[in-house]
């Protein structure tokens, strides 16, 4: 089963907007990661966040994780049409032990209308 | 660097063919990962490795073999392909126990298989 669980599944928003995704999950986590999807492509890893930050920053991207609520969100500002793609959120169960094993989500389809 | 490659780009089998799924990594990551990825649906992990020779099981391991005789190869086999196979196959590497917790993972470009 999915850990974590992105919402909503598709985000359409016009050039410039600001775009918010969230992720829920379930158990303890070391960290939690974010990844942008392209149209048939791979993952590319976006920011990661450990357990013990409420905040962080890339850029334009602002990322924050509320362990008491087992939930984080993902704020892209000035979006572009460039940022057009699928935002997946992956956590790092503190179960998962050496393995370092992330579990995804299934994703945010994020579509910026130019 | 060419960073995380896959070979092939895409394939298709009939039921009951075997095949194998190359990727390769060029930045000396210790851990390797195989993740499948359906419509609509995030990665599944199928196999991974903490390291040279070593292979451990995902969340989908039926149906697959995997093996990592050298450190930047890993390598996924389907010994009898089914069509419920069919799916998006994703390589990935990280450096591996130099945190705590999971590190930042690089990702190939991806197989696009189908199995008819």
């Amino acid at each position: 089963s999915q850990q974590g669980e992105e919402d909503p599944q598709a985000l359409s928003i016009q050039e410039g907007e600001n775009a918010t995704m969230n992720c829920s999950y379930k158990t303890s986590i070391n960290n939690l990661q974010w990844y942008r999807q392209n149209s048939g492509r791979g993952l590319v890893h976006l920011i990661l966040i450990r357990s013990n930050e409420r905040e962080k920053h890339s850029g334009r991207l602002r990322v924050t994780l509320d362990t008491s609520k087992k939930s984080s969100s993902l704020l892209i500002t000035a979006s572009r049409a460039a940022d057009t793609a699928s935002y997946f959120c992956a956590t790092d169960a503190i179960s998962s032990g050496s393995a370092r094993q992330l579990t995804f989500g299934s994703g945010t389809q994020l579509t910026v209308l130019p | 660097n060419a960073g995380v490659t896959q070979t092939p780009k895409f394939r298709v089998l009939k039921t009951g063919q075997s095949m194998t799924l190359l990727c390769a990594q060029d930045m000396n990551h210790e851990y390797m990962y195989w993740y499948r990825q359906d419509p609509g649906m995030g990665l599944r992990l199928i196999h991974y490795s903490v390291g040279e020779g070593t292979t451990a099981k995902g969340e989908v391991p039926d149906g697959y073999n995997v093996s990592r005789l050298k450190k930047q190869n890993f390598l996924l086999g389907l010994e009898s392909a089914a069509p419920s196979q069919t799916s998006v196959y994703f390589c990935a590497s990280s450096y591996g126990p130099r945190t705590s917790g999971a590190d930042t993972q690089y990702f190939g470009p991806g197989t696009r298989l189908t199995v008819l």
